[in-house]
This record gives structure tokens, sequence and C-alpha cells, in this order.
């Protein structure tokens, strides 16, 4: 089974200037998560989609980020403009329902590591 | 506010040394309590999950336990293969939906 898959990898940008990850879900996932982790710190939650339409976004600061996941599948987060304490390492999660049942669990990808200067 | 702390903040024990790692949290209806092992440079990776208090599980080295206010993750005779950054994350359902509310994690280093 193919995990979840993030792109790039690495990304270094200077302050203002904007950048975008990108994510593909586990196939079947219909739930999909955004979570930033700063250096030394335990992963937080920025957007939950629940197939095409968003049911938590209230830790995303508005103001600069933005994220969608058109036709359900693929998602994009972006940053625009970027600030130096969004340097961190952008992690993108699916489960195949909310995982509300029993058993189930978060997927998470590698994650995209963006360094702001 | 939901909050989950973990302690140690980090962890050096030797090869065949055994101990364990405490989460605890403060949280209105619990639905689960997730460990998660990080390597450097990648993902969190599944553990466990507990649902109630006194249950406990196992895999290899790993046992987690679950008490009304916190959780254990009992390490016996690491090897130095278990190096990494053990994430303890409560389950909580807001409008029917679930989320993960994570600690900042124990990075255990087990050397040989």
């Amino acid at each position: 089974e193919a995990g979840v898959a993030q792109s790039p990898r690495y990304k270094i940008i200077e302050k203002r200037q904007s950048v975008a990850f990108w994510c593909n879900p586990i196939s079947g996932h219909a739930t999909l998560y955004w979570y930033q982790q700063i250096l030394g710190q335990g992963p937080k939650l920025l957007i939950q989609f629940q197939n095409n339409g968003v049911v938590d976004d209230s830790q995303l600061p508005k103001d600069r980020f933005s994220a969608e996941r058109l036709k359900g599948v693929d998602s994009t987060l972006k940053i625009q403009p970027a600030k130096l304490e969004d340097s961190a390492v952008y992690l993108c999660a699916s489960s195949y329902r909310n995982f509300n049942q029993p058993n189930e669990k978060l997927f998470f990808g590698s994650g995209t590591q963006l360094s702001v200067l | 506010e939901d909050q989950v702390t973990q302690s140690p903040e980090a962890l050096r024990l030797q090869e065949g040394e055994s101990s364990s790692l405490n989460c605890s949290y403060t949280v209105s209806g619990l639905r689960g309590l997730f460990w998660y092992r990080q390597d450097p440079g990648k993902g969190p990776e599944f553990l466990f999950t507990l649902y109630s208090a006194g249950e406990e599980k196992e895999k290899e080295r790993l046992k987690a336990t679950l008490t009304k206010k916190e959780s254990f993750l009992h390490i016996t005779a690491p090897k130095p293969e278990d190096s990494a950054t053990y994430l303890c994350a409560v389950q909580v359902v807001v409008k029917g939906y679930s989320t993960l509310t994570f600690g900042k994690g124990t990075m255990l280093l087990v050397s040989p």
C-alpha cells in the first residue's frame, strides 16, 4: 500500500516570499490533515478536510496560510507571505474516514521541511 | 483546553536498560490515546492506540498502558534501533470529527 506522498522534501525561501506544499493521501482516504511541527515540538493541527470540505481550520493563520483539496484527493498548502517563524516541518496525514471507529488511525507523510531566511 | 505533557524531554539509555516514558493529559471527552514513533526526517509512525483505563498493548520491546490521567510507554531491554522520538497524542471528537493533539515528545537515545 502506497503511503502519504508529499513534495517537495525541502524548501528554502526568504521572508515575504510565497511557498506551496503538495500532498497526495493514501488512496481511498476521505480525511486529510495538515500539521505544522516546529523543531522540538509535537505536530500542531493546521487544517482538516473531510473529502473536499474543511471541517476544522481554527488554528490556521488565515491572513497568510491557505489550503485546498480539490476533488477530495490531493491537497496544497500555501503560505504567502512567509515569516521567519514559519520555519518548520509541514506534515500531511490521512485517515480512511475521520477515525472515529476503533482501530482507525492517522498515516503521516515524511513532511516538507521549510526554512525561511 | 486540551493538554498533553510528556516526560522526560530526553532520555539516554544503555542497551538493555529498561525504562518508561510518561504522557499525562487533561482533556474533556477522551476518545483514544495514541503513541507514535518519529525518526529524524520522517513523519510519525503509528505504534498503539489505547481506549480505556487499564488497557495494555505490546509490540516487541514496547508496552503501552493507560490510566485515567496518564499513559506510560515501557521499553524493555532497548536496542540502539529503538532510538527515536516518541510522541503521545490524545484523540478528541469535536462536532463529529476526530483530531489528534500531540505532546512535545520524548527523544530516546539508546547507546550500544
